[in-house]
């Protein structure tokens, strides 16, 4: 079993959706929870970046962490074509100083217009 | 523009040879980071530095090498290469500040072992 378990899609919604993405992990240890976009032969963006649990609003991106669960999700409301990008879950624990980062396999989303 | 430069941008070399990839940081930020991502792999991360100490390791091979400099670029050193190890392989920075943590990304270096 991965660290982090991620669907790699592809989902595809309509313009205006909302759309929810979600990751999945195993080690009770990560406390730093990020999501990446990523656009097609462009490297990775940070998205948000969220300390244990709860919930980070950034415009139309929330972010939300269940640790109990062990559930991370990331909402983005009125989707437009170019949210189209793969989305990448990221976690890490912290301890040594430093971001020992583990990735998701990453969700391929499309926006039709 | 992320303001993070990597070179170069690909770099086609055969299986056991050496390679050196370079990366400049944005202005004051001092952590450094490699990730390799590649189709059957995802992206992983490899080695963070902070100032020129290594903080974090990751999945990374004992045939790669990494390092800060200080004037806080950093390389990272591929030897002995196999063909499993052509990938996309990306630089970042960071900055804490109180609650506070932007990550950027480099463009990349492909590199292609034939």
């Amino acid at each position: 079993q991965k660290e982090v378990e991620q669907d790699p899609g592809p989902l595809s919604v309509p313009e205006g959706a909302i759309v929810s993405l979600n990751c999945t992990y195993s080690n009770s240890a990560f406390q730093y929870f990020m999501w990446y976009r990523q656009y097609s032969r462009k490297g990775p963006e940070l998205l948000m970046y969220t300390y244990s649990s709860g919930n980070k609003e950034d415009g139309r991106f929330t972010a939300q962490v269940d640790k109990s669960s062990k559930y991370i999700s990331l909402f983005i409301r009125d989707s437009q074509p170019s949210d189209s990008a793969t989305y990448l879950c990221a976690m890490s624990p912290w301890g040594t100083g430093g971001f020992k980062t583990i990735f998701g396999a990453g969700t391929r989303l499309f926006v039709k217009a | 523009d992320s303001g993070v430069t990597q070179t170069p941008k690909h770099l086609i070399t055969a299986t056991g040879q050496r390679v050196t990839l370079r990366c400049s940081p944005r202005s004051g930020d001092l952590s450094v980071y490699w990730y390799q991502q590649s189709l059957d792999q995802g992206l992983q991360f490899l080695i963070q530095y902070y100032n020129g100490e290594e903080r974090a390791k990751g999945n990374i091979l004992e045939r790669f090498s990494a390092q800060q400099f200080p004037d806080l670029h950093s390389e990272l050193n591929l030897s002995s290469l196999e063909l499993g190890d052509s990938a996309l392989y990306f630089c970042a920075s960071s900055v804490v500040a109180g609650d506070s943590y932007e990550q950027y990304f480099g463009p990349g270096t492909r590199l292609t072992v034939t």
